[in-house]
């Protein structure tokens, strides 16, 4: 079971906005700690795609962004694309049990 | 441009030892604030972070896994190694090496490795 919750999946229709949530606690999200977020093509190793909560790495589309508050994140995915349909893991950091970096389970996007 | 490659075995039987190992390049583990790390990934199951080793010999482990797991690094050939001890069927995963950044997450990915554990 994984420190951070996500929804198991998520769809939209080309064009639409979907959002993907990420719940941790106060140990994580909540004691301030950054969210990120990574992309996961079929077949292929996972992809930075927003750090920093709301950041966006070079080549990655301003479609997607990010945002935190409390011990909650979102993943916001605008004008959706045939190529976004793939897994969205989002990722912090746990100060209980020594520290350690945690990940969600994971959230399938399906893009109908 | 940094990059990573990890190396190992395919197949490992249960109680063996695991050893995996990531050559990368791009980058130096003597430069002070870097870290790589593993992270694997279950077929059809979610990402579990395992270890971070950093440039001045600092490890970081999952707790849950601790106590079977060892990180080194071999700063002259750019290498960082994991052991995973008494491995099960359970421990069957693609694992992947990954540069940590100095805001806690991780990029580059490396292409992984699949390691299926049985007898």
């Amino acid at each position: 079971q994984s420190v951070l919750t996500q929804p198991p999946s998520v769809s939209g229709a080309p064009g639409q906005r979907v959002t993907i949530s990420c719940t941790g606690s106060s140990s994580s999200i909540g004691a301030g700690y950054a969210v990120h977020w990574y992309q996961q093509l079929p077949g292929t190793a996972p992809k930075l795609l927003i750090y920093g909560n709301n950041n966006r790495p070079s080549g990655v589309p301003d479609r997607f962004s990010g945002s935190k508050s409390g011990t909650s994140a979102s993943l916001a995915i605008t004008g959706l694309q045939a190529e976004d349909e793939a897994d969205y893991y989002c990722q912090s950091y746990d100060n209980s049990l020594s520290g350690s970096w945690v990940f969600g389970g994971g959230t399938k996007l399906t893009v109908l | 441009q940094i990059t990573l490659k990890e190396s190992g075995p395919t197949l490992v039987k249960p109680t063996q030892t695991l050893t995996v190992t990531c050559t990368f390049s791009g980058f130096s583990l003597r430069t002070s604030g870097v870290g790589v790390g593993w992270i694997r990934q279950p077929p059809g199951k979610a990402l579990e972070w395992l270890a971070v080793i950093y440039w001045n010999d600092d490890k970081r482990y999952s707790p849950s896994l601790k106590s079977r797991l060892t990180i080194t690094k071999d700063t002259s050939k750019n290498q960082v190694v994991l052991s995973m001890t008494n491995l099960d069927p359970v421990d069957t995963a693609t694992y992947y090496c990954v540069h940590r950044r100095s805001g806690n997450y991780f990029d580059p990915w490396g292409q992984g490795t699949l390691v299926t554990v049985s007898s």
